[in-house]
C-alpha cells in the first residue's frame, strides 16, 4: 500500500512557541492532502483540506491563523501551530489521497503535548 | 454528515465472526475502511465505490449496499491481530468537495 510519512512523532514544547508537522508521500502523488486531530477515544476530525498550490480549505471552527497549513508540492504538506497552548496538545494525524482509485492513507500521526 | 457506526463494541474469542456496519442518511460516493490500534494511526482497509459492491477476501471483506448508504465490514475467523478500533470514513459530496467524516469507531477486542 501507499506510504505516508510523518515528522516528528513526538513533540513537547512550552506555551507561546509554534511546531512545524511535515506530513510526506512518500510513494504517491497527492494533489490533496487532509490534517486531523484525534483527542483519546474519539474519533478523527478533519482540520483542513490541503491542495497543492493553492490556500488550505478549513473545517469550521478551525482558527487559519493559528494552524497555518503550506502544500508546496505533490508529495509535502506542513501544518505549523502557532503560538501553542496546552489545550493544542491532540494527535495530529496527515493523509493523503491517491489520485487514481481514490484510497486515503494515513501518516503515523504526531503527537504534541504543550506545557 | 457524521455516519453511524454499530456496534460501539464488540468481544470475540479467536476464531468468532463480527459484522460491523456503518450508515449515512444520505447516499455516499465512497466509504473508506481504517483499523487504527491504540496509540497508533488508522490503517487503510479498503474503500468501496460502487452500489452493491461487495470486496476483500475470505477473512476481511466489506459491502456497500445498491442504495449507496450502508456498508458492513466483515471479519471472518478473528485473530488476535484484529483487535482495535475500525472507523468507516464516509464521502457525501465527491468531486472537489470530498472530504471523509468519520463514524465513531466501533472497539473490537479479539481474545484468547
Amino acid at each position: 500500500g501507499a506510504v505516508v510519512s510523518q515528522h516528528p512523532s513526538w513533540v513537547i514544547c512550552k506555551s507561546g512557541t509554534s511546531v512545524k508537522i511535515e506530513c510526506r508521500s512518500l510513494d504517491f502523488q497527492a494533489t490533496t492532502m487532509f490534517w486531523y486531530r484525534q483527542f483519546p477515544k474519539q474519533s478523527l476530525m478533519l482540520m483542513a483540506t490541503s491542495n497543492e498550490g493553492s490556500k488550505a480549505t478549513y473545517e469550521q471552527g478551525v482558527e487559519k491563523d493559528k494552524f497555518l497549513i503550506n502544500h508546496a508540492s505533490l508529495t509535502l504538506s506542513t501544518l505549523t501551530v502557532t503560538s501553542a497552548h496546552p489545550e493544542d496538545s491532540s494527535f495530529y494525524i496527515c493523509s493523503a489521497r491517491e489520485i487514481q482509485g481514490g484510497s486515503q492513507y494515513f501518516g503515523p500521526g504526531t503527537r504534541l503535548l504543550v506545557l | 454528515q457524521q455516519p453511524v457506526q454499530s456496534p460501539q463494541a464488540v468481544i470475540l474469542r479467536e476464531g468468532e465472526d463480527a459484522v460491523i456496519n456503518c450508515s449515512s442518511s444520505k447516499a455516499l460516493y465512497s466509504v473508506h475502511w481504517y483499523r487504527q490500534k491504540h496509540g497508533e494511526a488508522p490503517v487503510f482497509l479498503m474503500i468501496l465505490l460502487k452500489g452493491g459492491e461487495q470486496k476483500g477476501h475470505e477473512k476481511i471483506s466489506a459491502s456497500f449496499n445498491e442504495k449507496k448508504q450502508q456498508s458492513s465490514l466483515y471479519l471472518t475467523a478473528s485473530q488476535l491481530s484484529y483487535s482495535g478500533t475500525y472507523f468507516c470514513g464516509t464521502d457525501d459530496s465527491g468531486g472537489s468537495n470530498y472530504k471523509l467524516t468519520f463514524g465513531k469507531g466501533t472497539l473490537l477486542t479479539v481474545n484468547p
